[in-house]
């Protein structure tokens, strides 16, 4: 069974730092990647996601994410935080042809304005 | 906003009871998936409809069942309530072009609290 890994379960930041959440995953063969957000009070919503092409992808709200397949990972990155950016993150994984997503536990961030 | 709406927004309820969570899918989407999401967990698949019919099931056991309308919006019923069912419930549609269909961006509803006492 596959699984996802978010190993930074609480990020606090100030204003303008640079944020990279880690996300990996357990499936070897073919992959489709999806970061989520969940701001306060508000429903889940896609980031980003990665079917096939060029690994780095670019999302909303001026975050990006790369797949790197020998790492097993997809990092989420956003060069510059805004306090509005405080919401959990959640990383999904489809595997081997699956429709069903598995999700990670999700990551916390809060930024400082 | 997606265009998704969940009710009830909150629900408390007691052990062995039996509840029904609805969910109204974005116009123009056919499938649904619902997911359970324990406090401090990511969302974990429960099952989806496409056309009415069930899709494919996560590993949850047979009281949770459900159903789609021909309108595709769903309901998601729980008999005999444990206490671990205590959790937010959500609801997800999306336009798949056929039986699970990977390629589907799925938008999310703004999910039930259900409490199980």
């Amino acid at each position: 069974a596959q699984s996802v890994s978010q190993h930074n379960h609480h990020v606090i930041l100030s204003e303008a730092a640079s944020l990279e959440l880690g996300c990996n995953y357990s499936y070897g063969g073919t992959v489709n990647l999806f970061w989520y957000v969940q701001y306060p009070g508000q429903h889940l919503q896609l980031l980003l996601k990665y079917f096939s092409g060029d690994p780095l992808v670019k999302g909303i709200k001026g975050f990006e994410a790369e797949f790197i397949k020998s790492k097993f990972s997809f990092n989420l990155r956003k060069p510059s935080v805004q306090w509005s950016d405080t919401a959990e993150y959640f990383c999904a994984v489809r595997s081997g042809g699956s429709y069903i997503p598995t999700f990670g536990r999700g990551t916390s961030l809060i930024v400082h304005p | 906003e997606t265009g998704v709406t969940q009710s009830p927004t909150h629900l408390i309820k007691t052990r062995g009871q039996q509840v029904t969570l609805r969910c109204s899918s974005q116009s123009g989407h056919n499938t649904v998936s619902w997911y359970q999401q324990a406090l401090g967990q990511g969302p974990q698949f429960i099952f989806q409809y496409y056309r009415e019919e069930e899709n494919g099931r996560g590993n949850f056991p047979p009281r949770f069942s459900g159903l789609q309308f021909p309108n595709y919006s769903s309901e998601l019923n729980v008999n005999a309530l444990e206490l671990d069912d205590s959790a937010l419930y959500l609801c997800a549609s999306s336009s798949s072009s056929g039986v699970r269909s990977i390629t589907d961006t799925q938008y999310f509803g703004p999910g039930t609290r259900l409490t199980v006492l």
